[in-house]
């Protein structure tokens, strides 16, 4: 069974473009959920989607960010315009089971410069 | 704000050894308490979940809860240096709010010298 994919793997923006990341969720998860580390900093937490609902995007750090899931399948987190402190690892991941003891199992992230 | 706190190490344990990583945290309603490995430049990959009061053994990991102490740790026994990496302690599921979101704290780099 395939993983969580992510990408790309890495991605060196200026200040100003926009990227766009993409994630891959195991087969049949229907909840997917993105997180974001800063360096020095712990993993936070941006937003969750059932499906292809936003459960919850109180993670998100300002309306630059831009998250979709059209079909419930991938996703995809826009960044538009990037700043200097958008720099950092974005990771995504997808569980079956929202609440209680799910597993997420995490994608192997996508480390983003902004220059 | 909810927040989940770990010593940052690095801990240095000779191998055959036992490691001892610790957790605690601030949201009293938390349900369910995961330990992470990440080896640099890797995804954060499960070892350990655990969600009563007491004791949990998966092989050479186990992992304690006490949540009156809102305390969660995880022993290594019999440390190999395949186990350097950083732990990430990460807790789910307090009353009110999202209660699918995993909060991280900073991870503790354990170093395991042969």
């Amino acid at each position: 069974e395939a993983g969580v994919t992510q990408f790309p793997s890495h991605s060196v923006i200026e200040k100003g473009q926009t990227v766009t990341l993409r994630c891959d969720p195991i087969s049949g998860h229907d909840n997917l959920y993105w997180y974001r580390r800063v360096m020095g900093k712990e993993i936070k937490f941006l937003l969750h989607f059932v499906k292809e609902s936003k459960q919850d995007e109180s993670g998100m750090p300002n309306n630059r960010f831009l998250a979709e899931r059209t079909g419930g399948t991938y996703s995809t987190l826009k960044v538009q315009p990037a700043e200097l402190e958008d720099s950092g690892v974005y990771f995504c991941a997808s569980s079956q089971i929202a609440g209680g003891p799910d597993t997420q199992y995490f994608g192997p992230g996508t480390r983003l410069t902004v220059l | 704000q909810k927040e989940v706190e770990q010593n940052s190490g690095p801990l240095s344990v000779p191998e055959g050894a036992i490691a001892s990583l610790n957790c605690t945290y601030s949201d009293r309603g938390s349900q369910s308490f995961f330990w992470y490995r990440q080896y640099s430049g890797k995804s954060p990959e499960l070892i350990m979940s655990i969600y009563s009061n007491g004791d949990k053994e998966d092989g050479r990991f186990t992992a304690q809860l006490n949540k009156a102490s809102q305390y969660v740790s995880l022993l290594i026994r019999d440390s190999q240096p395949s186990d350097s990496a950083t732990y990430l302690c990460a807790v789910k599921g307090g009353y009110g709010g999202s209660q699918g979101n995993l909060i991280f704290g900073k991870g503790t780099k354990l170093s395991v010298k042969p």
